[in-house]
């Protein structure tokens, strides 16, 4: 049972554009959702959290949104960048328990 | 320089046999965690501990067995009982998650190859 789900295993957008990483989720316990940024052979890399309670939360050209009645998250990435073509995970916690869930990844390609 | 320290980053064993991974963090972290990624798959949590001498299993701990007797260590056996061993595993550790500063930090990974 995928509790956090990236339904787009790929995306590819255009230097300069906005990128757009989608998240859905199950359960509504989820307290912290968290973004990640991974290279191949490499750890994932923290780039931004957002608690259940907001609705957005901004840093540099990073922007997550919650839509807590959809159970959906978005990332967005403005400008986009060559260096930021990786693979994107979103991972969801519960302020209960320390157990930190991951999606599977989308993988974002931005063309020069 | 704090981190969290994977070793090794390659490991090769025979099959049947027990191996164990080395996870080291001086961040002075409560949590940590181990997760699995397969090829072209997400990280699938195997077991995660919040504090010394406590840990839980997670979606994925058949096969697998931890410790963790110091708060800078959380090695991970992987036992002849795992049926499909090899893959890329992952070690992280975390701040009290249950704050506004929570984010769980990497190690670099150690690809585990059995044959």
């Amino acid at each position: 049972d995928q509790q956090v789900k990236q339904n787009s295993p790929s995306l590819s957008v255009q230097e300069g554009r906005i990128s757009i990483l989608n998240c859905d989720y199950t359960n509504s316990m989820f307290d912290y959702f968290l973004w990640y940024k991974k290279y191949p052979a490499e750890g994932p890399t923290f780039l931004i959290s957002i608690s259940s309670i907001k609705d957005k939360n901004e840093d540099g050209r990073f922007t997550v949104f919650l839509n807590k009645s959809a159970k959906h998250l978005s990332l967005h990435i403005v400008p986009s960048q060559p260096g930021d073509s990786a693979v994107y995970f979103c991972a969801a916690l519960m302020d209960s328990s320390y157990k930190l869930i991951f999606g599977s990844g989308t993988r974002l390609l931005v063309r020069p | 320089d704090g981190g969290i320290t994977q070793s090794p980053k390659y490991l090769f064993r025979k099959e049947g046999q027990n191996v164990t991974l080395s996870c080291e963090q001086n961040l002075n972290h409560d949590a940590m965690y181990w997760y699995r990624q397969d090829p072209g798959q997400g990280l699938r949590l195997i077991y995660y501990s919040q504090i010394v001498n406590d840990f839980q299993k997670g979606d994925i701990a058949e096969g697998y067995s931890v410790s963790r007797e110091k708060k800078e260590s959380f090695p991970l056996t992987v036992t002849s009982a795992q049926k499909n061993p090899t893959a890329f595993y992952l070690c992280a550790s975390s701040i009290d998650p249950r704050g506004p500063r929570v984010a769980a930090f990497f190690g670099q990974g150690t690809r585990l190859t059995v044959v």
